[in-house]
């Protein structure tokens, strides 16, 4: 099963450029993450935002989080080509134990 | 955090064998989970393996299909028996400590 939905599904920006993935979900979370996924490689954890936090920073990354729409967003500025790849948001159900859900994904393409 | 590592990295196999896929954490993770992630997806969840007991399987997944095995803290396995070309897909297992999600590289699987 799948919880989180994302948008947009794909995003091409050029370098320079920021680039903003949107997710939601349906249940109740403890936590929000998002991970980067390169081409048929392994997941990159991103950043983890709590259930109880509303906005968090990790270098070029920002994370928000609204657990009133149930909905969060990752934010890269100042995109660089080598931030090409997948992006998906991973929720941790508070329902029937703790499972990690992922979202279908943004892939981002960022052109030099 | 964890380090998961999981083996084999990739492998081709005959349709109508089995596979078995090894997944080793380094520390002590509360809960353990297998995903599936096929060509151009997002990573849906299997089952969440439980020590010492049977795994939890999620909608459309069956123990014959995809028994796992939990006999420590540490370290889990997952079959995919009686495989098809349908099966081809990256299967990746994750570690949880509540907080975080630590994944493993994942298996490319190939059925032919």
């Amino acid at each position: 099963s799948q919880q989180g939905e994302e948008d947009p599904q794909a995003l091409s920006i050029q370098e320079g450029e920021n680039a903003t993935m949107n997710c939601s979900y349906k249940t109740s979370i403890n936590n929000l993450q998002w991970y980067r996924q390169n081409s048929g490689r392994g997941l990159v954890h991103l950043i983890l935002i709590r259930s109880n936090e509303r906005e968090k920073h990790s270098g070029r990354l920002r994370v928000t989080l609204d657990t009133s729409k149930k909905s969060s967003s990752l934010l890269i500025t100042a995109s660089r080509a080598a931030d090409t790849a997948s992006y998906f948001c991973a929720t941790d159900e508070r329902t029937g134990g703790f499972k990690t859900i992922f979202g279908a994904g943004t892939r981002l393409f960022v052109k030099a | 955090s964890a380090v998961i590592s999981q083996k084999p990295s990739r492998d081709i196999c005959q349709r109508g064998t089995s596979l078995t896929i090894q997944c080793q954490v380094d520390s002590q993770v509360t809960m353990m989970f297998w995903y599936r992630q096929q060509p151009g997806q997002s990573l849906t969840l299997i089952a969440t393996a439980n020590q010492g007991s049977e795994a939890t399987y999620e909608s459309g997944f069956v123990i014959d299909k995809f028994p796992i095995s939990r006999p420590n803290l540490t370290f889990s396995t997952l079959t995919v028996s009686n495989m098809s070309p349908e099966d081809s897909s990256i299967y990746l297992c994750s570690g949880t400590d509540r907080r975080e999600a630590f994944f493993g590289q994942g298996t490319r699987l190939t059925v032919v």
